[in-house]
């Protein structure tokens, strides 16, 4: 099946910096790679993704980008502000049909901005 | 819309105990997953209800099951609850969008979850 490895476990960076969290994948049939925050004692919550056919994909500050060749793709935040303080997932899955929507998520991140 | 709500938020249970955990999804998304969160296991899947048929399972033993019903809505029971199944239970609620040059992508929105104890 597949795995999913994250790096780093745990993050520490100073507000206005770059934060860069980096994740490798197995299954090479794996086409969307989202991505989730997850404040203290709240649900996860998609922030963004990406699938096979496309290298980066941007939303404001998040971008995330994909190494299809070399199995991984990393989320990367610019600016950050405190409010960006939570754990980051990163997940993998073979697509929508049947079986290969179970997501299989990266160990997570833990990310903290400092004032 | 509605988010993912779960039902209830909170469970105290002791060992040897069965539970259910419910999960009524965003209108209209058909699929619904089943997560464990822990600590130390991070997130594993349980499985995956589709149009009332479980379209897969994770590497859980049987004690795990799940149902949904034709309104979309899911439920899940732990029957002889042991320590080890303290967790957080999410469920995620899904719909199936095809995107271009024939890609597709599966999104998964996760309601609030049920904190499980088990004493």
């Amino acid at each position: 099946g597949e795995n999913v490895e994250q790096h780093p476990s745990t993050l520490s960076v100073q507000e206005g910096d770059s934060a860069v969290i980096k994740c490798t994948y197995s299954d090479s049939a794996s086409n969307y790679f989202p991505w989730y925050k997850q404040e203290l004692g709240k649900r996860p919550q998609l922030i963004i993704d990406i699938r096979s056919n496309v290298g980066e994909k941007k939303d404001q500050r998040i971008a995330v980008t994909l190494n299809k060749t070399a199995k991984h793709f990393s989320l990367h935040i610019t600016e950050t502000q405190p409010e960006d303080s939570a754990v980051y997932f990163c997940a993998a899955s073979r697509g929508a049909s049947g079986s290969a929507r179970q997501l299989t998520f990266g160990s997570g991140t833990q990310l903290t901005v400092l004032p | 819309k509605a988010g993912v709500t779960q039902t209830p938020r909170y469970l105290i249970k002791t060992r040897g105990q069965q539970v259910t955990l419910s999960c009524s999804p965003i209108s209209g998304h058909r699929s619904v997953s089943w997560y464990q969160q822990t600590p130390g296991q991070g997130l594993q899947f349980l499985f995956e209800y589709f149009s009332e048929t479980q379209r897969n399972k994770g590497n859980f033993p049987g004690r795990f099951s799940g149902r949904q019903f034709s309104n979309s809505r899911s439920e899940m029971n732990v029957s002889t609850l042991e320590l080890g199944d303290s967790a957080l239970y999410l469920c995620a609620s899904s719909f199936i969008r095809s995107g271009t040059s024939g890609s597709s992508s599966y999104e998964q929105y996760f309601g609030p979850g049920t904190r499980l104890t088990v004493t």
